[in-house]
């Protein structure tokens, strides 16, 4: 079945650093990638909508130059948290849906990425 | 807008139990419904999904019929066992909605042998 690899699974860093975290489709491409944050027993938190060479689409509330998305190529997208504060420690999910998508195709999710801002 | 409600958590069952979580939508257009589970320290898997009303989706004993008259998408088991202790996720997506995906709030659930 299809794959979304996230890589970071785990990173702890100091306040004010900037934190990249990758996005990749594996056995398929994906024009349309999606980000998300979860709080520790919350549900996900839809934050952007990455399109492949375009500009991200920002849910609203979520600072676009704090969370810079950038989706170079149809199997990759990436989350670059900017001076990271501990207030950003989350855990954040990527997923994609793939370009040859027939009605109802789900979206296909990363393991995740557990950020730790010290 | 469209939104999910599901059953609120924590839910804590005995081995071989019957399980239902309750979900309900709003939506606009025709949803596509799916359930994922999380177990600790993972991302979301895709259980099962329905994409039209009276779909019946199943997978591992699961099971969840999109109903639009009642606008549900309960999640059931006959007999759950240690293993489905996860968080489970109701949700639904729109197609005319550029295909963005809304959750529920989460079931967590635990099965105690």
């Amino acid at each position: 079945g299809a794959v979304v690899s996230q890589h970071p699974s785990w990173v702890i860093c100091k306040s004010g650093t900037s934190v990249k975290i990758e996005c990749r489709s594996l056995d398929f491409q994906a024009t349309t990638m999606f980000w998300y944050r979860q709080f520790p027993k919350q549900s996900l938190m839809l934050m952007a909508t990455s399109n492949e060479g375009s500009k991200a689409t920002y849910e609203q509330g979520v600072e676009k130059d704090k969370f810079l998305i950038n989706h170079a190529s149809l199997t990759l997208s990436t989350l670059t948290v900017t001076s990271a504060h501990p207030e950003d420690s989350s855990f954040y999910i990527c997923s994609a849906r793939d370009l040859a998508r027939v009605f109802g195709q789900p979206q296909h999710f990363g393991d995740g990425t557990r950020l730790s801002i010290l | 807008g469209n939104s999910v409600t599901q059953m609120e958590g924590p839910v804590t069952l005995s081995e071989e139990a019957f399980l239902t979580i309750n979900c309900t939508y709003t939506a606009t257009g025709y949803p596509s419904l799916f359930w994922y589970v999380q177990y600790p320290g993972e991302g979301l898997q895709l259980l099962l999904k329905a994409t039209k009303a009276d779909d019946k989706g199943s997978n591992k004993g699961f099971e969840a019929t999109y109903r639009k008259e009642t606008t549900s998408f309960h999640l059931e088991k006959g007999s759950v066992q240690v293993s489905d202790s996860a968080v489970y996720f109701c949700a639904l997506s729109v197609e005319e909605n550029n295909n963005d995906m809304r959750f529920g709030a989460g079931t967590r659930l635990t099965v105690k042998p």
